[in-house]
């Protein structure tokens, strides 16, 4: 059970539109930036947006995100088959004493 | 460039210990401090800790407190994680990444280190 709440799948058919949207609490994305990260099969994550809304350099202006008060989604335009992938939202949580790195469950995007 | 490369995969029998290495070259090692993830078989991303390359200091999540201990050594710019008492569903890809507090969020992942823990 993950702490960020994502739903399991999304699809759409090529050159649509598609939004993710990851829920929390005011104990992490509340108070804290989100980051998304996409992981095509057999690889390991990489990182998509961070900061909320900031493209790191080598992602495509096809992926937009923003966040208010506990809720995060991200929003991919244009699908292209290469999108087919998972993608999680992840922040720091601070319901412990210390604070902890957690992810959402996970959403895997079929391009149809 | 920056590359994070870890250890190779490894079997292990319930109640072992593994040790898992990750390599950091590319940029300066005690800058970033470096988190562990790993990923079950047809599962999530779970975040097992972290440990600050400069200092050493570590804060572990608290599912793997006891058993995990995250060290690193600054001469050969690498880091270690390894989990103790291991059981069947401890079998997962290991990731180590560098977190960047710049950017807020994981910008190098390591390829991955599959651990199989079967008797």
């Amino acid at each position: 059970q993950s702490v960020l709440t994502q739903p399991p799948s999304v699809s759409a058919a090529p050159g649509q539109k598609v939004t993710i949207l990851c829920s929390g609490s005011s104990s992490n994305i509340g108070n804290d930036d989100v980051s998304w990260y996409q992981q095509l099969p057999g690889t390991a994550p990489k990182l998509l947006i961070c900061d909320n809304n900031k493209r790191p350099s080598g992602t495509p202006d096809r992926f937009s995100a923003s966040k208010s008060g506990t809720s995060a989604s991200l929003g991919i335009t244009g699908l292209q088959t290469g999108d087919e992938a998972t993608y999680y939202c992840g922040t720091w949580d601070r319901s412990l004493s210390v604070r902890n790195w957690v992810f959402g469950g996970g959403t895997k995007l079929t391009v149809l | 460039q920056v590359q994070m490369v870890q250890s190779g995969p490894e079997v292990k029998k319930p109640g072992a210990s593994v040790r898992v290495s990750c390599k950091a070259s590319g940029y300066t090692f005690t800058t970033y401090y470096i988190h562990w993830v790993r990923q079950a078989p047809g599962q999530g991303l779970e975040w097992m800790g972290i440990v600050n390359p400069s200092g050493g200091d570590t804060t572990y999540a608290q599912r793997f407190q006891g058993r995990v201990t995250m060290t690193r050594d600054t001469s050969t710019r690498t880091v270690y994680m390894e989990l103790s008492g291991l059981r069947s569903d401890d079998t997962a890809v290991y990731y180590c990444a560098r977190f960047d507090y710049g950017w807020g969020g994981h910008d190098h992942w390591g390829q991955g280190t599959l651990v199989t823990v079967s008797s």
